[in-house]
């Protein structure tokens, strides 16, 4: 089974500034998939980000970037120039490959960091 | 990206009664539909995957007879809360996936609210 974890709870920064997101995961699996999400007040849960665990290349989407570190199965989540919209729950999440049905795009997902970005 | 709709948004209702939530996929084929529970400030509790056409699975913990899912069709997939009680009011978030995707999408979830 899969666990995700994400260490820190709550964390603030101050609009502009630069923030990371740690997530850790440990699984036996070689081809998965990881994915932060936000969930905002509106609570619609957003993809930012997703890895595919067999690209060396750090996934980047605009002023998100991750830090993918396989071999020590850490998938970190850094927002630059932080906005007031930033403001939010997010959430590591890994998911293993199938091409089956059964369970297809089944995720285990971290306990959520509450980020504020203060004016 | 691939649109998932849930139906109500938001739903009162008595302590006995059920209650039904819709899960839809508007614009592809979801062979795989999850249900999950979220607890305010905490993660999603998945409650079970349904795969098109046969019966739930259920994870550990969850009663498969007060939480009865169906999914018929390749675009719709129901939860029945059945016998409601005030211990069930939470927020009820679905997502649908398909064989060889590599995400999954959300609905916007449905805030229940038992009396």
């Amino acid at each position: 089974a899969q666990t995700v974890t994400q260490s820190q709870p709550e964390m603030s920064v101050q609009e502009a500034e630069t923030v990371t997101l740690s997530c850790t995961y440990d699984t036996s699996e070689n081809n998965y998939y990881l994915f932060w999400y936000k969930q905002p007040p509106s609570r619609q849960m957003i993809l930012v980000i997703r890895q595919e665990a067999y690209k060396q290349q750090n996934a980047t989407e605009n002023r998100f970037s991750v830090n993918f570190q396989k071999a020590a199965k850490s998938f970190s989540l850094k927002i630059s120039d932080s906005q007031l919209g930033d403001t939010a729950m997010y959430f590591c999440a890994f998911m293993k490959h199938s091409n089956s049905v059964p369970n297809a795009g089944k995720s285990t997902f971290g306990d959520g960091t509450t980020l504020t970005v203060k004016p | 990206g691939a649109v998932v709709s849930q139906h109500p948004s938001r739903v009162i209702c008595k302590s006995g009664t059920s209650v039904k939530i819709e899960c839809r996929s508007l614009d592809f084929q979801a062979t795989t539909m999850f249900w999950y529970r979220q607890f305010p400030k905490k993660s999603l509790m998945l409650m079970a995957t349904s795969n098109e056409g046969s019966k739930a699975t259920y994870e550990q913990g969850v009663e498969k007879d007060k939480f009865l899912i169906n999914h018929a069709s390749l675009t719709l997939s129901t939860l029945t809360v059945t016998s409601a009680h005030p211990e069930d009011s939470s927020f009820y978030i679905c997502s649908a996936s398909s064989a060889g995707a590599y995400e999954q999408y959300f609905g916007p979830g449905t805030r229940l609210t038992v009396t």
